[in-house]
C-alpha cells in the first residue's frame, strides 16, 4: 500500500517554464489537496478537489492550474514558472467526510531560477 | 484571518523532559482536531487527533489536552526524546467544511 505518491522529488526550473507536479494515491480517498511549505509560513492551501471532476482553489492559487481527471491522480500545473514559486510541494489526500485527517505525500521540492 | 493560532514557534526541552504546544480555534463548527509531526524531508505524518466530546486522549507519550469552552487544545509529549525533533502542527476541521485549517508549526528540539 503506496499511500500517497509525489512525483517528482525535486525539479530546478528556469523562470518561465512550465512543469506538472503528479499526485496519485491508492486508498479510494474522495479528496485531494495541494499544499505549499515555506518556511515561517506553515502549510498553505493552493488548490483542493472534493472528487473525480472537480477542483476549487485555496489560499494561494495564483499561478497555478490543476486537474482531477481520474480518481486517484491530481495534477499541479505551473504553467509559467517564478522565483516566488520556489517552495516545497505536498500533496495530500482524505476520506470523504469531516473528520478525517490527511495522508500527505512526500514532497516535491521545487527551486525556480 | 488565521483561523488556528499555535504557540510557541520554537520549543527546546531536555531529554525526559515534558513538551507543550498549544493550539487555539475561533470557529465553533470545528469537530475534529489532528496533530501532525513532520521531520525535516518528510510530509507531515498523523500523530494523535481528538473530537470535542472528549476532554483528554492518551496514545502512548502522546496526550492532547482539550478545553471546548475555551476553545484551544494542547499537545503534550511526556518523557521527550531526541527522536522527538521534528515540527509539529495542530489542525481543525469541522461541519461543511472539506479541509483542514492548520496551525504554523512548533519546531521541537529535544536536547540529549
Amino acid at each position: 500500500n503506496a499511500g500517497v505518491t509525489q512525483t517528482p522529488k525535486f525539479r530546478v526550473l528556469k523562470t518561465g517554464q512550465s512543469m506538472t507536479l503528479l499526485c496519485a494515491q491508492d486508498m479510494n480517498h474522495e479528496y485531494m489537496y495541494w499544499y505549499r511549505q515555506d518556511p515561517g509560513m506553515g502549510l498553505r492551501l493552493i488548490h483542493y478537489s472534493v472528487g473525480e471532476g472537480t477542483t476549487a482553489k485555496g489560499e494561494v492559487p495564483d499561478g497555478y492550474n490543476v486537474s482531477r481527471l481520474k480518481k486517484q491522480n491530481f495534477l499541479l500545473g505551473l504553467e509559467s514558472a517564478a522565483p516566488s514559486q520556489t517552495s516545497v510541494y505536498f500533496c495530500a489526500s482524505s476520506p470523504q467526510g469531516a473528520n478525517y485527517g490527511y495522508t500527505f505525500g512526500s514532497g516535491t521540492r521545487l527551486t525556480v531560477v | 484571518q488565521q483561523q488556528v493560532k499555535q504557540s510557541p514557534q520554537s520549543l527546546i526541552v531536555q531529554k525526559g523532559g515534558i513538551s507543550i504546544i498549544n493550539c487555539a480555534y475561533e470557529n465553533t463548527a470545528f469537530d475534529y482536531f489532528p496533530w501532525y509531526q513532520q521531520f525535516p524531508g518528510k510530509g507531515p505524518a498523523l500523530l494523535i487527533a481528538i473530537r470535542p466530546d472528549v476532554s483528554e486522549k492518551k496514545e502512548g507519550r502522546f496526550t492532547i489536552s482539550f478545553n471546548k469552552s475555551a476553545k484551544q487544545f494542547s499537545l503534550h509529549i511526556m518523557d521527550s526524546q531526541p527522536g522527538d525533533s521534528a515540527t509539529y502542527f495542530c489542525a481543525a476541521r469541522g461541519g461543511s467544511n472539506y479541509k483542514l485549517t492548520f496551525g504554523k508549526g512548533t519546531l521541537l528540539t529535544v536536547n540529549p
